[in-house]
């Protein structure tokens, strides 16, 4: 079945600091690729969507320049934390969908701590 | 209002129990619906796919009601390993494809 690898599982960082979270479609062509993030007894936000090749959409209340995504090929897209603070600590999901499979496949998430 | 909206639990039950999870959404211009698995830490899983006339797998039953826009999710004979957060996931027409999730419901199976 479709496979999405995201690295890394987990990072601590140190505030200020930029940290980039990869996910990767191992047998299928990502032309969607949605991010979101989930505090801790909450729900998944969406944070924002890209299409292979394009700028992505970010929700409403989603810095854009904070949360730089670049999905410049149908099997690698990446999210980047920049300037990182505590509050940015939460659990970061991406999810994938391909144009034959209309199926959403999730990473394993990446659990960032900003101390 | 939530766009989806669960009772977050949790629900603790004894083995073999029955267990039912309610879910409601707000928009009535709703396409697809789903049910998905969390374990603590982890990513959700797809449960299963919601259609109007129900639907069953195994053990889990999953019924929707459009006209008064609630989803739910059956367990019967629960077992420890369906301990987990449900989560409702809704698939709202116009909104391109992305999905809506419910804050999620936690179920912990006991002996």
């Amino acid at each position: 079945g479709a496979v999405v690898s995201q690295h890394p599982s987990w990072v601590i960082c140190k505030s200020g600091t930029s940290v980039k979270i990869e996910c990767r479609s191992l047998d299928f062509q990502a032309t969607t690729m949605f991010w979101y993030r989930q505090f801790p007894k909450q729900s998944l936000m969406l944070m924002a969507t890209s299409n292979e090749g394009s700028k992505a959409t970010y929700e409403q209340g989603v810095e854009k320049d904070k949360f730089l995504i670049n999905h410049a090929s149908l099997t690698l897209s990446t999210l980047t934390v920049t300037s990182a603070h505590p509050e940015d600590s939460s659990f970061y999901i991406c999810s994938a969908r391909g144009q034959v499979s209309y199926g959403y496949t999730f990473g394993s998430g990446t659990r960032l701590t900003v101390v | 209002r939530k766009e989806v909206e669960q009772d977050p639990g949790p629900f603790n039950v004894p083995e073999g129990a029955t267990v039912a999870f309610n879910c409601t959404y707000s928009n009535s211009a709703s396409q697809s619906f789903f049910w998905y698995r969390q374990d603590c830490r982890k990513e959700p899983k797809l449960l299963m796919s919601v259609y109007s006339s129900g639907n069953e797998d195994g053990r889990f039953t999953a019924q929707l009601n459009r006209a008064s826009q609630y989803i739910s999710l059956l367990i019967r004979d629960s077992k420890l390993s369906d301990s987990a957060t449900y989560l409702c996931v809704v698939k709202f027409t116009g909104g391109g494809n992305k999905l809506t999730f419910g804050t999620g419901t936690q179920l912990k199976v006991e002996l």
